[in-house]
C-alpha cells in the first residue's frame, strides 16, 4: 500500500517564478492538507482540500493556491516566488471521517523548494 | 489553540527509556494531546494521542497528568532509529489542522 507520494522531491526556482507541487494521498484517503516547513521550524498549515474545495486556510497569502482532483490528488501552486518561500512543502492525507476522530495525518516526504 | 512548551533538545542512551516532557497549561477540557515525530528528511509521523487517560501503543506510552497541564511521551527502549524531532500538539476535536511548535530534538546515543 503506497503511502502519500509527492513530486518533485527537490526543485530550484528564481524569484518571481511560479511553482506547482503535486501530491497523491494514501489509498482510501479523500482529504489532503498542505504544510510549509522552513528550516529549523515546525510545519505550518497552509490549507486543506476535501471534495475538490478548499475547506480551511492558514495564514498564507493568496499567492498560495491549490487544487484537488476527482481522484483526490492535489496540487499546490505558489506564484511570484519570494526568497522566503524556500522551504520543505509537506502534503498530508486522511480519510474525511478519520482526522476528526483520531487526529492522525499521514505525511509524505515533502518537496524541497529552493528560491534563488 | 493551546500552546505547548517542550525542551529544545534531549539525549538518551540506546536501550534506555526516553521520557519527553510537554507542558500545556492552557489546555481546554475537550482538547486532545498528540505526539508526532519527524526523522531527518522525512515527513512527520503520528505516534500517539490521548485525552485524559494514559495511553499505550506499539510505539510509545503517553502519560497525562491528572490536571492535564502536562504530559510525558515514553519510548520504553530507545534505539538509534528513534533519533528525531518530537512534536507535542494540543488539538480541539473540531480542528482540521495540526499546529506544530518547534519540538524536542531527541538524540539516541550508542
Amino acid at each position: 500500500d503506497a503511502g502519500v507520494t509527492q513530486s518533485p522531491t527537490h526543485l530550484i526556482k528564481t524569484r518571481g517564478q511560479q511553482v506547482t507541487l503535486r501530491c497523491s494521498p494514501k489509498s482510501g484517503h479523500d482529504t489532503v492538507s498542505w504544510y510549509q516547513q522552513a528550516l529549523g521550524q515546525g510545519p505550518q498549515f497552509i490549507f486543506q482540500y476535501y471534495e475538490e474545495e478548499e475547506r480551511q486556510r492558514g495564514n498564507f497569502p493568496d499567492r498560495f493556491s491549490g487544487h484537488q482532483f476527482p481522484n483526490y490528488s492535489s496540487e499546490l501552486n505558489v506564484n511570484a516566488l519570494l526568497l522566503g518561500d524556500s522551504a520543505l512543502y509537506l502534503c498530508a492525507s486522511s480519510p474525511s471521517w478519520g482526522f476528526a476522530n483520531t487526529g492522525e495525518l499521514f505525511f509524505g516526504e515533502g518537496s524541497r523548494l529552493t528560491v534563488l | 489553540d493551546a500552546k505547548t512548551t517542550q525542551p529544545t533538545s534531549m539525549d538518551c542512551a540506546e536501550g534506555r527509556a526516553a521520557n519527553l516532557p510537554c507542558n500545556h497549561s492552557t489546555i481546554s477540557g475537550n482538547e486532545y494531546v498528540y505526539w508526532y515525530r519527524q526523522i531527518h528528511s522525512q515527513g512527520p509521523q503520528y505516534i500517539i494521542h490521548g485525552l485524559k487517560n494514559n495511553e499505550t501503543n506499539e510505539m510509545a506510552s503517553l502519560i497525562i497528568t491528572e490536571d492535564r497541564k502536562s504530559s510525558t511521551l515514553i519510548l520504553p527502549h530507545a534505539t538509534l532509529r528513534d533519533t528525531a524531532v518530537y512534536y507535542c500538539i494540543v488539538r480541539p476535536p473540531e480542528a482540521q489542522k495540526l499546529v506544530f511548535g518547534q519540538g524536542t530534538r531527541l538524540t539516541i546515543n550508542p
